[in-house]
């Protein structure tokens, strides 16, 4: 089937300037989380989703950072006013969420570059 | 101290070696454990998972896990120059959202 697709696959912006970020699960997934890699940095927990519970988000680093999640499918990931310290590659993940023990799929991730 | 600490390499191999992976985590309280692989300008991909103690193999990969001593670890045999990638340990505990990833190891498998 279908993997965890995002759009788009690069963004360029100003600093400044307003970005959304979308990710698509992998169908019958109900957790979908999201994650950033910088050049030299790991890879950075942001916020996770799992159903109808309240999204954890205490990976955001600033409160430029938000996401939502309509219909407990496609999330769209927002930063505001965006620095250049945001630029990095943005991936998002999905898991069935029905084992507890959380294998996560990875999407192709969206890489944002801020001028 | 980091919560994840992997060796960033490079490890370097001759094809047809075994490559061993080793990843320690501080949180006791971690249950699952995720090896991913990583290829130049690509996303994750998920390649082994253990929850338990001991080893588990899949195909050319064995995945290895004590928790008394906190380490996982990640064999890879008859190493093929396709497998040079970043290799990313990945802990996380039962029911939770996050997965907590090492800073990843780099693997040369040389022809």
């Amino acid at each position: 089937g279908a993997g965890v697709s995002q759009s788009p696959s690069n963004k360029v912006t100003e600093k400044g300037k307003d970005v959304e970020l979308r990710c698509d699960p992998i169908s019958g997934h109900t957790a979908l989380y999201w994650y950033r890699q910088s050049l030299g940095q790991g890879l950075e927990f942001l916020i996770y989703f799992q159903g109808n519970s309240a999204p954890d988000k205490s990976g955001l680093p600033s409160d430029r950072f938000s996401a939502e999640r309509t219909g407990g499918s496609v999330s769209t990931l927002t930063i505001q006013r965006t620095q250049q310290e945001d630029s990095a590659v943005y991936l998002c993940a999905s898991s069935s969420g029905t084992s507890g023990y959380n294998e996560q799929f990875f999407g192709p991730g969206t890489r944002l570059t801020v001028l | 101290q980091k919560e994840v600490e992997q060796n960033s390499g490079p490890l370097s191999v001759p094809e047809g070696a075994i490559a061993s992976l080793n990843c320690t985590y501080s949180d006791r309280g971690s249950q699952s454990f995720f090896w991913y692989r990583q290829y130049s300008g690509k996303s994750p991909e998920l390649i082994m998972f253990i929850y338990s103690n001991g080893d588990k193999e899949d195909g050319r990969f064995t995945a290895q896990l004590n928790k008394a001593s906190q380490y996982v670890s990640l064999l890879i045999r008859d190493s093929q120059p396709s497998d040079s990638a970043t290799y990313l340990c990945a802990v996380a505990r039962v029911n939770t959202g996050k997965l907590i990833f090492g800073q990843g190891t780099t693997l040369q498998v040389k022809p």
